[in-house]
């Protein structure tokens, strides 16, 4: 059973740079053919993918934070890790970081499995 | 950029009762639509993907149906452990997978 853990900062100050590491376990993050993703949630309000990232360091981003955004992997540590930079009040969230899934059909993924998430509040 | 709707805000049901839930998409997503049920403090965890198949372990009372625009969660028969927030979520304009808005299934 795979299981995903994140892990950093629960304060951050404005302006600043926002890290967090999803540890993988229960497998091989670079078995099977998955991307990576971290998905966002502001509290009382709907998710925002961020971005995604394939083992082979591939990586996809959200056209809306995609300058800001930095999405990492390393497979000896079976970590994938986020970094956005210049962060507002407004990017304080409960941040996921989840598998892909992609069924055989068609573009795109969908997300089975999924870390507990953890709260970022960015605050002076 | 794909806009989901969901409808409605909230459902007030009892337990037992059957629950209908309508995302719509601004444009056609062909089946390319997941759902997925959020309980407090916890992740989403995926129940239905590609309108219509059920994920592992997903029990049988819950089914999801449409295509294009307009889909549809079902869950034939409320159980106390449904009441929760369910969110769609399309794939077709990847790699940018947008969710709705989200339904909350309360306890009437």
């Amino acid at each position: 059973q795979v299981q995903l853990q994140e892990s950093g900062p629960g304060l951050v100050k404005p302006s600043q740079t926002l890290s967090l590491t999803c540890t993988v376990s229960g497998g091989s993050i670079s078995s099977g053919s998955y991307y990576w993703s971290w998905i966002r949630q502001p509290a009382g309000k709907g998710l925002e993918w961020i971005g995604r990232i394939y083992t082979s360091g591939s990586t996809n981003y959200n056209p809306s934070l995609k300058s800001r955004v930095t999405i990492s992997v390393d497979t000896s540590k079976n970590q994938f890790s986020l970094k956005l930079s210049s962060v507002t009040a407004a990017d304080t969230a409960v941040y996921y970081c989840a598998r892909d899934f992609t069924p055989v059909t068609g573009p795109g993924d969908y997300f089975d499995y999924w870390g507990q998430g953890t709260l970022v509040t960015v605050s002076s | 950029e794909i806009v989901l709707t969901q409808s409605p805000a909230t459902l007030s049901l009892s337990p037992g009762e059957r629950a209908t839930l309508s995302c719509r998409a601004s444009q056609s997503v062909s089946s390319y639509l997941a759902w997925y049920q959020q309980k407090p403090g916890q992740a989403p965890r995926l129940l239905i993907y590609d309108a219509s198949n059920r994920a592992t372990g997903i029990p049988a009372r819950f089914s999801g149906s449409g295509s294009g625009t307009d889909f549809t969660l079902t869950i034939s028969s409320l159980e106390p452990e449904d009441f929760a927030v369910y969110y769609c979520q399309q794939r077709s304009n990847w790699p940018l997978g947008t969710f709705g808005g989200g339904t909350k299934v309360e306890i009437k």
